[in-house]
């Protein structure tokens, strides 16, 4: 069974770029989530999808940022225009019911 | 303000002995607590659980305890082996489910051979 991916591992962008970032779920898996890590402190909550529906979005930290899950499949998290303190690893994670999350890898984002 | 503090940045165990790594909350809604273990350049991967109607789970080497009076939570490995050095976050939910989980900022494992 493939786990979750994303996509890219690595981007770095000058501030005021624009920048998506992409994540494959676990196939049916019906929650999607992402998360945010911003060097080396707590992982953060940022929105919660099931199936194409945000189910709570109250993690995102302002409106420079957008998610999409069109088809209940896979997700983009764009950033736009993006800052410095947008710098940190995004993580997605997918999970089916109550089982535990299965993260990706994460995209570390470094804002420039 | 952190609803879940892991105050200990890092630890270093010989191989072999125990290794306890602890976590406390502040919010006492939390009924479901999870501990995730991540190696570097990975995503977090699931360990091990446990509600607040119990005290005690267990899997394998690994065991949780929780205290709910101290609000107090531990990961206990034992024994500890060279592929448990890793950084272990401690998360905490209110519903008992995955949704919304509030993350420590993690504690990394260093086990010496």
């Amino acid at each position: 069974e493939a786990g979750v991916t994303q996509f890219p591992s690595h981007s770095v962008i000058e501030k005021g770029q624009t920048v998506t970032l992409r994540c494959d779920p676990i196939s049916g898996h019906d929650n999607l989530y992402w998360y945010r890590r911003v060097m080396g402190k707590e992982i953060k909550f940022l929105l919660h999808f099931v199936k194409e529906s945000k189910q709570d979005e109250s993690g995102m930290p302002n409106n420079r940022f957008l998610a999409e899950r069109t088809g209940g499949t896979y997700s983009t998290l764009k950033v736009q225009p993006a800052e410095l303190e947008d710098s940190g690893v995004y993580f997605c994670a997918s999970s089916q019911g109550d089982s535990p999350l299965h993260f990706g890898n994460g995209t570390r984002l470094t804002v420039t | 303000d952190q609803q879940v503090k892991q105050n200990s940045p890092s630890l270093s165990v010989q191989e072999g002995r125990i290794s306890i790594l602890n976590c406390d909350y502040t919010n006492s809604m939390f009924d479901y607590f999870l501990w995730y273990k991540k190696y570097p350049a990975e995503g977090p991967t699931f360990l091990i659980s446990i509600s607040s109607i119990k005290d005690k789970n267990e899997d394998g080497r690994f065991t949780v305890f929780l205290n709910k009076s101290a609000k107090h939570l531990s990961l206990h490995i034992v024994p500890s082996q060279p592929g448990d050095s890793a950084v272990y976050f401690c998360a905490a939910s209110e519903r008992y489910s995955n949704y919304q989980l509030i993350w420590g900022a993690g504690t990394k494992l260093i086990i010496k051979p």
